[in-house]
């Protein structure tokens, strides 16, 4: 059974500071790695896709794959209370027509 | 705007009344799929659809049926509800999982169904 791992938090983290959210793996041949976050009762929105080794960056946002240690990383910087929410990470399975979700982690920016 | 529509957005119904969610979308995407989200359980795919015509199950597709007969259209069939059906449901599309970055989801804004 393919697995994606999240810590279910909740993450606190003071306005201003960086926010690191942290996701493993079990498949090694997944190619496909996604962020998504999602509001109390909202669908989850993409914010960030990385499908090679190393940072991406968008914005705010950095995105961070290992694929040799099977995690990938978001980082916030500069954290707002809007980004409060829970971030859901997602890695493609046996076949790309699935994504296999983890659970998410709840994150919490306190003004 | 591109997006992804479902409709209803609430429904309250009775154990066993059939019913449809439908949803929609305007990006021309090949990849459609439904999920349910409960509290601690996250996102569970019922059933997706990779193109017309051609759909597969999911992780939990006991008691629902979907079909594509158009590439815009999925919609989601309950034959007869129960009341463990009760969930927030979600569709998602995506432009074309075979190709690099095709497999992006994107969301509809979820109906939240209560079976009684």
């Amino acid at each position: 059974q393919k697995e994606v791992e999240q810590n279910s938090g909740p993450l606190s983290v003071p306005e201003g500071a960086i926010a690191s959210l942290n996701c493993t793996y079990s498949d090694r041949g997944s190619q496909s790695f996604f962020w998504y976050r999602q509001y109390s009762g909202k669908s989850p929105e993409l914010i960030m896709s990385i499908y090679s080794n190393g940072d991406k960056e968008d914005g705010r946002f950095t995105a961070q794959l290992n694929k040799a240690s099977q995690y990938v990383s978001l980082l916030i910087r500069d954290s707002q209370p809007s980004d409060s929410a829970t971030y859901l990470c997602a890695v493609n399975g046996d076949s790309n027509y699935q994504l296999i979700w983890g659970a998410g982690t709840k994150l919490i920016i306190k003004p | 705007e591109a997006q992804v529509t479902q409709n209803p957005r609430y429904l309250i119904t009775v154990t066993g009344k059939k019913l449809t969610v439908t949803c929609s979308q305007n990006m021309n995407h090949e990849y459609m799929s439904w999920y349910r989200q409960d509290p601690g359980l996250g996102l569970r795919q019922i059933y997706y659809s990779m193109n017309v015509e051609v759909t597969d199950k999911g992780d939990v597709p006991e008691g629902y049926k979907v079909s594509r007969k158009e590439k815009r259209n999925f919609p989601l069939i309950l034959e007869s509800p129960s009341p463990n059906q009760t969930s927030l449901y979600f569709c998602a599309s995506s432009l074309s999982p075979g190709l690099a970055g095709g497999n992006e989801q994107y969301f509809g804004p979820g109906t939240r169904l209560t079976v009684t």
